[in-house]
This record gives C-alpha cells, sequence and structure tokens, in this order.
C-alpha cells in the first residue's frame, strides 16, 4: 500500500495532559486504521483500531477519530500517565491485506 | 485476547551459522502470519508473508534464500536465518491473524538476534 505519514515524531506532554497523534494517507482503498503501542524491547501491542464506516471509537482514555474524506485520522490520549510513555504506531490496510506502518511517534510523559 | 508467543527473546550466535525463530499463536488459528524486521528508532519493516499450508511471500529485496519461512500448521511460524552475518542483528517479530480476529493483527514479544 501506499505511505502513511505521521506526525510528531516525538511528543512530550506533562503528565495529566492530552496528546494527540496525526496520520494522513493519500490511497482511497484503505478501510482498516489500527494504532499500536510499543514499549522498549517489546513487540507492537494493539491499542484501539477503526473501521472506515465509523468516525470515532473510545476505548476510557483512549480514543481514535477518522476523516476518511480529508484521509487523516488520529489518536487521542487524555489524562496521560507515565505509563503512556512508548512509540506509537498508526497504520492502515484493506481488508485483511497487508498493514502499512506509518514512522511512529516517541510520547514521552513528564512526572 | 488474542495471544502470539515468540522465541526466543534474545539470541547471540557467531557469524555463518543458523538460527530459527519460533511464532505461535496461543488461542486462535493464524492463517496468516507476517515477518517484519525493526530497525533502533526506526518503523517495522515487513519481510514477508505466509499463509498456512503456502509458500511465502517475500517483500522486494529480502532473500528468501536467507531467511526461510515456514508455516506448516495454523498456529506455527518459523523464520530460520541461515548464514547469519552480522549485517544481519536486528529486532525481528511475527504477527499473526486468523480465525476470529477479522482484520486484526496481533504481534509477537520479538527476537533481539545478535550475530558476532
Amino acid at each position: 500500500g501506499e505511505n502513511v505519514e505521521q506526525h510528531p515524531s516525538t511528543l512530550s506532554v506533562q503528565e495529566g495532559d492530552s496528546a494527540v497523534i496525526k496520520c494522513t494517507y493519500s490511497d482511497s482503498a484503505s478501510n482498516y486504521f489500527p494504532w499500536y503501542k510499543q514499549e522498549l524491547g517489546k513487540g507492537p501491542q494493539l491499542i484501539i483500531d477503526i473501521r472506515s464506516n465509523v468516525g470515532e471509537k473510545k476505548d476510557q482514555r483512549i480514543a481514535v477519530t477518522l476523516n476518511k474524506t480529508a484521509k487523516h485520522f488520529s489518536l487521542h490520549i487524555t489524562e496521560t500517565q507515565p505509563e503512556d510513555s512508548a512509540v506509537y504506531f498508526c497504520a492502515k490496510s484493506f481488508g485483511n491485506e497487508k498493514l502499512t506502518f506509518g514512522t511512529g511517534t516517541r510520547l514521552t510523559i513528564i512526572p | 485476547g488474542a495471544v502470539v508467543s515468540q522465541h526466543p527473546s534474545r539470541v547471540i550466535c557467531k557469524s555463518g551459522t543458523s538460527v530459527k525463530i519460533e511464532c505461535r499463536s496461543l488461542d486462535f488459528q493464524a492463517t496468516t502470519m507476517f515477518w517484519y524486521r525493526q530497525f533502533p528508532k526506526q518503523s517495522l519493516m515487513l519481510m514477508a508473508t505466509s499463509n498456512e499450508g503456502s509458500k511465502a511471500t517475500y517483500e522486494q529485496g529480502v532473500e528468501k534464500d536467507k531467511f526461510l519461512i515456514n508455516h506448516a500448521s495454523l498456529t506455527l511460524s518459523t523464520l530460520t536465518v541461515t548464514s547469519a552475518h552480522p549485517e544481519d542483528s536486528s529486532f525481528y517479530i511475527c504477527s499473526a491473524r486468523g480465525g476470529g480476529t477479522g482484520e486484526k493483527l496481533f504481534f509477537g514479544s520479538g527476537t533481539q538476534l545478535s550475530v558476532l
């Protein structure tokens, strides 16, 4: 699939504040958009995902929004905690085809 | 949730030897498994896709004779790095999807390979 642009590459947020990471894509076929959290020395962990027929999805402190017209989707983390510090990757795919990953965002929560 | 187990987590080997990495889906049947390579502070680079019972499909630039992938059962895939060299040192990660997981892709914990 075509590339996914992810911004910012690094993000530092005061504990308790919100963090937002944005990804943009260019193709029209992609219909599945997951977000992964990767801690140092570990594999990526699926934290939330959204399909193209939905504009927003929320799971406790984590939410994802999708604007399929503008071809961008964002991860929102509210009330950030130190354990939220990690590298976050967005990704996209069309159905069960292979995922295309963003370049990653290193999130640091400042106590 | 879906669990993917990967072993070993870390391996150190001498140049010229072969290393096998195992990836198992513990609570679902993995019809498709993916193998990735990740360099420090970089994103995941897809190496190959394997479907159970079929030959793996390799991404452009990945040597199929060097990175042997076997997906003989619905719960196990293996990656063998043959005649390893220092430049093969990297973090290798498997992932799997299958019955019941839909499009969701679940990852193993990764294997840090160091070739001396």
